[in-house]
């Protein structure tokens, strides 16, 4: 069964750069979507965007100035990077899989396996 | 526009039942959903995939207890025979061509 397990700095001071790789195990990334997703402290899941495995990405507009996906297909890993952070930034960030692309098909049951969650707080 | 809304909060007894209602935006009567668990203090595990006709496709390990059913916009969720371990909070989730969309999430007490 595939898993995901994220992993990062617990800590980021304002205005620097959240970076955070999403570790895909016991899976192929292949063919799949990838998500980032954020949960603030008391408050509801929020979509930050998604990679394809061969690159492409879709950003929450809400975000898309500050955010970048990468993905690394040769560790089987992804990555977010969100530039100039403040504290509305703190939260606990989850990353997920969700879509399948079967030739020009896509094929989609919803955010089926996630990670774990890594809390990060923002703070000098 | 997309958007998923969910009640803030529900409660039901042990061992009694509840159904929790999501609903999408008017234009969207067609689209699939998810609904996710998030139980206190964890992560959010994923329950079913609930279709416009009412057909459902579980997660692995998810009880019999949980099920799901629609109506036009409204896509519900139902947990039978409640248990402790049922109370966390309940969200919706739905997709389209680059956009992915969470409800607000509904608080699950079971007293």
């Amino acid at each position: 069964q595939v898993q995901l397990h994220e992993s990062g700095p617990g800590l980021v001071k304002p205005s620097e750069t959240l970076s955070l790789t999403c570790t895909v195990s016991d899976g192929s990334i292949s063919s799949y979507y990838w998500n980032w997703i954020r949960q603030p402290p008391g408050k509801g899941l929020e979509w930050i965007g998604y990679i394809y495995y061969s690159g492409s990405t879709k950003y929450n507009p809400s975000l898309t100035s500050r955010v970048t996906i990468s993905v690394d297909t040769s560790k089987n890993q992804f990555s977010l990077n969100l530039s100039s952070v403040t504290a509305a930034d703190t939260a606990v960030y989850y990353c997920a899989r969700d879509c399948r692309k079967l030739g020009s098909s896509t094929f989609c049951d919803g955010m089926d396996v996630w990670g774990q969650g890594t809390t990060v707080t923002v703070s000098s | 526009q997309l958007v998923l809304t969910q009640s803030p909060s529900a409660s039901a007894s042990l061992g009694a039942s509840v159904k929790l209602t999501c609903t999408l935006s008017s234009d969207y009567s067609t689209y699939a959903i998810a609904w996710l668990q998030q139980q206190p203090e964890k992560g959010p595990r994923y329950l079913m995939k609930l279709n416009s006709d009412g057909s459902h496709s579980k997660g692995d390990g998810i009880p019999d207890r949980f099920s799901g059913s629609s109506s036009g916009t409204e896509r519900y969720l139902t947990i039978s025979s409640l248990q402790s371990e049922d109370e966390g909070d309940y969200y919706c989730q739905t997709w389209g061509t680059g956009i992915r969309v969470f409800g607000g999430g509904t608080k699950l007490s079971v007293l």
